[in-house]
């Protein structure tokens, strides 16, 4: 079994880059395909990134995805920080003994 | 467009079994290229992923939550159905059924997702 983990909270300002790390516990990053869903208050959580740094139609190319596996850790970027992007952001991933597993979640600020 | 609406009890009491319906539009349970999910997310707290059926009927479970947890559809109403045993106040939660979009031979993301529906676990 694996875990992500997240930082708790991340807060930049508008117009700034923010990019938020979700660590792999075990096994590689590399392994399998990270997701990122962005929930805001009181929404269902939606698709930001898939399949590490792919952009679903609709979503702006200020998203960015990206894996690390020096660091075994996947990261999502933000920039040109705007307030709508002020949300929950979620990692996921998969393994064949864990199956779908999500990370803890972080709380962006935007100030 | 896809779309997918959580239905069930509101409140449950504690030791009751939950049973909780996903109604999809848009697509089949039978299209080989997707799958439901239900993920639950407690107050405050962070996505845990449930229970997972495919279009060929297969299942798959939380490890931790394996004995409590049954899946099922009904491919002729475009119905998934979450049956969850024992229920516990730390079960209560927002439920959501999600598609899980499968390329290839890759695990698949969760998109669209439900509008969730909350369950409180309450004598």
């Amino acid at each position: 079994n694996f875990m992500l983990t997240q930082p708790h909270s991340v807060s930049e300002s508008p117009g700034k880059t923010v990019t938020i790390s979700c660590t792999r516990s075990s096994g590689s990053i590399a392994s399998n395909y990270v997701q990122w869903y962005q929930q805001r208050p009181g929404s269902s959580p939606t698709t930001v990134i898939y399949e590490d740094n792919q952009r679903p139609s609709g979503v702006p190319d200020r998203f960015s995805g990206s894996i690390d596996s020096s660091s075994n850790s996947a990261s999502l970027t933000i920039s040109g920080l705007k307030t709508e992007d002020e949300a929950d952001y979620y990692c996921q991933s998969y393994d064949s003994s864990s199956l779908w597993v999500f990370g803890g979640g972080t709380k962006l600020t935007v100030l | 467009q896809v779309t997918l609406k959580e239905s069930g009890p509101v409140l449950v009491k504690p030791t009751e079994t939950l049973t909780l319906t996903c109604t999809v539009s848009g697509f089949s349970l039978s299209n080989a290229r997707m799958g439901v999910s239900w993920i639950r997310q407690p107050p405050g707290k962070a996505l845990e992923w449930l229970a997972h059926i495919f279009s060929n009927d297969e299942k798959s479970y939380s490890t931790s939550l394996k004995s409590r947890l049954t899946i099922s559809k009904d491919t002729s109403k475009s119905q998934v159905v979450l049956t969850m045993t024992n229920m516990d106040p730390v079960d209560t939660a927002t439920y959501y059924c999600a598609v899980l979009v499968v390329v290839a031979a890759t695990p698949g993301w969760f998109d669209p997702w439900g509008q969730g529906t909350l369950v409180t676990v309450s004598s």
